[in-house]
């Protein structure tokens, strides 16, 4: 049984940066694409980009590019998505979620991550 | 980008109703890599359907996804208690990845 375990709750000053890790159990790691979401409070969510850790080609949405970083540890089958420059706007909780089966739908869900940003 | 545009925001229903919730993408999702979530308060989302149709394991039958091209539908057959939730739709078929703004079922 696949296991996505992140790391625990965040609090950062504007401006700093922020890096949400995402351990993987159960299934072959390098075998899929780990995505991040995220959801601002009361919010929808919000696909950010993903990392396929057999290639190490990361995909972004345009609103995050150049200022997320996705990458991955097959050494130690986590996933990381970092935040640069974060603002109020990035308070939100994340979350790692990857596909199952050769299906890339989100059949595996991290628990979240809430990183809040204030000053 | 494909936009996702759910219908209703908000289905007040009451257990045992049907529930019909609608998706529609601004363009042609490929090969109906079309997913539907249930989110409940404080925990992640749950796939519950793929591929527009396909359930994914251990949801139960009363609920069910069809659709294709631009136009999807989440359907529950009788609604339960632990069916009152917010629903989402996302396409994976082309990147960005995408979700809908979500559809609130509550009771009324």
């Amino acid at each position: 049984q696949v296991q996505l375990v992140q790391s625990g709750a965040e609090v950062k000053k504007p401006g700093s940066s922020v890096k949400v890790s995402c351990k993987a159990s159960g299934g072959t790691f390098s075998s899929y694409a780990f995505s991040w979401v995220r959801q601002a409070p009361g919010q929808g969510l919000e696909w950010m980009g993903r990392i396929t850790p057999m290639s190490g080609i990361a995909d972004y949405a345009q609103k995050f590019q150049g200022r997320v970083t996705i990458f991955a540890d097959t050494s130690t089958t986590t996933a990381y998505m970092e935040v640069s420059s974060l603002r109020s706007e990035d308070t939100a909780v994340y979350y790692c979620a990857r596909g199952f089966g050769g299906s890339l739908a989100f059949w595996f869900w991290g628990q979240g991550t809430l990183v809040t940003v204030s000053s | 980008e494909i936009v996702l545009t759910q219908s209703p925001g908000t289905l007040s229903l009451s257990p045992g109703e049907r529930a019909t919730l609608s998706c529609r993408a601004s363009q042609s999702v490929s090969n109906s890599h079309l997913a539907w979530y249930q989110q409940k308060p404080g925990q992640a989302p749950r796939l519950l359907i793929y591929g527009a149709s396909s359930r994914d394991t251990g949801i139960p039958d009363r609920f069910s996804g069809s659709g294709s091209g631009t136009d999807f539908t989440l359907t529950i057959s009788r609604l339960e208690p632990e069916d009152f939730a917010v629903y989402y739709c996302q396409q994976y078929g082309n990147l960005p990845f995408t979700f809908g703004p979500g559809t609130t079922v509550d009771i009324k």
